[in-house]
């Protein structure tokens, strides 16, 4: 156990369609990055929240948005869903400090499909 | 810009044999730091180990070992004595500190991933 949660685990959406995925980071975890993972892939950083703030960002087109919030929870939001934004939405955290080992810790992912 | 490359896209063994996963990385950074994760089919991404650019050093842990050679860039992981709960997808992935901001924030460039099958 990562002390990383996702939520949903599964859902199914429209094309067109809005979805808001969530995030609880491991206790005292600070920064929290979101990947996409389509099928048979390798995992792609989406971006990156430090502190309430985006911190970094990949190759995503601005429909792709997110939060961080006090507590270093955090959303991803998807816009005018697509086809292929079918894929496992994984959540990574860490804690942000250089003493820290810079180990990243992944929750179980969102499984998101789109139809 | 940062690339890994895992050229065995699916390896099947029998219970007890040794295997090697390949990972080749490019970058152009002098600091970084590269991992390899576990994926079972549940999806969630289990960290093995993390070694930064500048320890050559080889590390074993049980039946795990890594193997970092800098001068071909590789950073293979090897399984002895495989056994069926090792199946499961493998990646290998490399860091790089280009986000800003404060501590150490880094982001992951994975490779596709290797489908190991360990047979009984």
């Amino acid at each position: 156990e990562t002390g990383v949660t996702q939520s949903p685990t599964h859902l199914i959406k429209t094309r067109g369609q809005q979805v808001t995925l969530r995030c609880s980071s491991q206790s005292g975890h600070n920064t929290v990055s979101w990947y996409q993972q389509a099928l048979g892939q390798g995992p792609q950083f989406i971006f990156q929240y430090y502190r309430e703030e985006e911190n970094g960002r990949g190759n995503f087109p601005p429909r792709f948005s997110g939060l961080q919030f006090p507590n270093y929870s955090s959303e991803l939001n998807v816009n005018a869903l697509e086809l292929d934004d079918s894929a496992l939405y994984l959540c990574a955290s860490s804690s942000g400090r250089r003493d820290s080992g810079n180990t990243i810790y992944f929750g179980e992912g969102s499984w998101l499909t789109v139809v | 810009a940062q690339k890994v490359t895992q050229a065995q896209t699916e390896i099947s063994v029998v219970e007890k044999e040794d295997v090697t996963l390949d990972c080749v990385y490019e970058t152009r950074d002098t600091t970084y730091y590269l991992f390899w994760y576990k994926q079972p089919p549940s999806g969630e991404l289990v960290f093995l180990i993390r070694r930064n650019s500048f320890d050559e050093q080889n590390e074993i842990s049980g039946r795990y070992s890594w193997n970092f050679q800098k001068s071909t860039s590789s950073f293979n992981f090897t399984i002895t004595a495989s056994q069926v709960v090792d199946s499961a997808v493998y990646f290998c992935a490399l860091s790089e500190a280009r986000v800003k901001g404060g501590g150490s924030n880094y982001k992951l460039t994975f490779g596709k991933g290797t489908l190991l099958t360990v047979n009984p």
